[in-house]
């Protein structure tokens, strides 16, 4: 495909089930993003890498939260005993680089809703 | 990071022009600085980005102050489907940091 795909789009979970969450960014695209964006406010930085390194991680909200890129590519973050705080929209970017001349691509996001 | 400062939100007609201002005081020389828009149920989506000079491409235009402590988004002739969240953002070698942005509302 031409953009960054995410799937599932929408995803309800039971407070304390795990989820898992996919992205899969443009074709060649370096580095990999991953946002967390409650209703009304602007996204927020969770996570990035580089190929497969993750070279930050400071914006995950605690230890449930995990995030892999195994192979340069395809992006899973996994939400581990979910509560109902990780109710948001978890967006993924990709871009060729982490250079201030780069925009980032976004997916649509996923929809988590934690009942 | 580079803060900037916007509006929390603007107004305008179909057809008008809108302007969208952006402060950014503390930026450094390596900061470009970069817009996303986000529409509705939709992931943000690039618009335009800049250093020094003023930028055009087909969605918007781009002016920045000379001393580039401000810069303004400019959509010639603003649509309904323009309305969204527009978010000024700082860029160094680090990833894109959102902060609330203006909403834009577009009235027919």
């Amino acid at each position: 495909g031409a953009g960054v795909s995410q799937s599932p789009r929408y995803k309800v979970a039971k407070r304390g089930q795990d989820v898992a969450l996919r992205c899969d960014p443009i074709s060649g695209h370096v580095s990999l993003f991953w946002y967390q964006q409650a209703l009304g406010q602007g996204p927020e930085f969770l996570t990035y890498f580089q190929n497969e390194a993750q070279l930050d991680k400071s914006g995950l909200p605690s230890d449930r939260f995990f995030a892999e890129r195994p192979e340069g590519s395809v992006s899973t973050l996994k939400i581990q005993r979910t509560q109902q705080e990780d109710s948001a929209v978890y967006l993924c970017a990709s871009s060729l680089a982490v250079t201030p001349n780069t925009e980032a691509f976004f997916g649509q996001g996923t929809r988590l809703t934690v009942v | 990071d580079a803060k900037t400062t916007q509006p929390n939100s603007m107004e305008s007609n179909e057809e008008e022009p809108v302007h969208l201002p952006c402060n950014h005081s503390t930026i450094s020389g390596t900061d470009y600085i970069h817009w996303y828009r986000q529409l509705p149920s939709q992931g943000p989506e690039y618009v335009i980005h800049g250093l020094t000079s003023n930028v055009n491409n087909r969605m918007a235009s781009l002016a920045i102050a000379e001393d580039r402590k401000s810069s303004t988004l400019i959509l010639h002739r603003a649509t309904l489907r323009d309305a969204a969240v527009y978010y000024c953002i700082l860029r160094g070698n680090t990833p894109l940091v959102f902060g609330k942005g203006t909403r834009l509302s577009v009235i027919a």
